[in-house]
């Protein structure tokens, strides 16, 4: 089962900036958010991972609160290419551990 | 990159056939997964593998399914005999232990239509 909850979705702006939570109350100490997002008719993608510090990459950045139990992905300046179902993942570190995806949050980006 | 190979696209075929998946994952890697899609159930893992041996097959529906990687490039699934309910889009991906993220990559998929 999926350890993690998120809303069924969400609808942004282009151009805006787009906050996706994610609540993990029941986190490990030794297990990390990942977010993978799946665009329509394509397989999952990578997107960022953290512990308990803010992470950021060239698509998005991962704010962790302290207690580590809600996490938020946010998309700088939101474009239409980034409509997809998000998924947000906790699972320990290692190239072998599975990914336990869940019903993630489909984020539409209007015009 | 190549990325993730996966074949065929698409696979149409008649109840009680046989069908095999392919997967080729990025050179180098040493964990493989196969995961199936379908709108009720979502994105679930079936089997994944590590340095080509089966870690967790725990997700294998029944045992009409199969999955083996006879070597570090190449992966097959299985169904034997098939059914209509195992109609969906089955994903391979693949991820280096020697990672710093340990992301995973995955193929385009394969629709599997069974009628």
């Amino acid at each position: 089962d999926a350890k993690t909850t998120q809303p069924p979705s969400m609808d942004c702006a282009e151009g805006r900036a787009a906050n996706l939570p994610c609540n993990h109350s029941t986190i490990s100490g030794n297990e990390y958010v990942y977010w993978y997002r799946q665009i329509h008719s394509q397989g999952p993608q990578y997107i960022i991972h953290g512990l308990k510090n803010n992470e950021t990459n060239e698509m998005a950045s991962l704010i962790i609160t302290e207690d580590r139990k809600s996490s938020t992905l946010i998309l700088p300046h939101a474009t239409l290419r980034d409509t997809a179902v998000y998924y947000c993942i906790v699972r320990a570190q290692g190239g072998s551990e599975k990914l336990v995806f869940g019903k993630g949050m489909k984020l539409t980006v209007n015009p | 990159d190549a990325g993730v190979i996966q074949s065929p696209r698409h696979e149409v075929t008649e109840m009680g056939q046989e069908v095999t998946l392919r997967c080729k994952p990025i050179s180098g890697h040493n964990s493989l997964f196969w995961y199936r899609q379908t709108m009720m159930r979502g994105l679930e893992l079936l089997i994944y593998f590590n340095n080509n041996v089966p870690i967790d097959d725990s997700g294998m529906p029944e045992d009409r399914f199969s999955a083996k990687m006879p070597n570090a490039s190449f992966s097959t699934l299985k169904i034997q005999p098939s059914e209509p309910r195992d109609s969906a889009v089955y994903f391979c991906a693949s991820s280096s232990n020697d990672l710093i993220y340990n992301e995973q990559f995955f193929g385009p998929g394969t629709r599997l239509t069974v009628l």
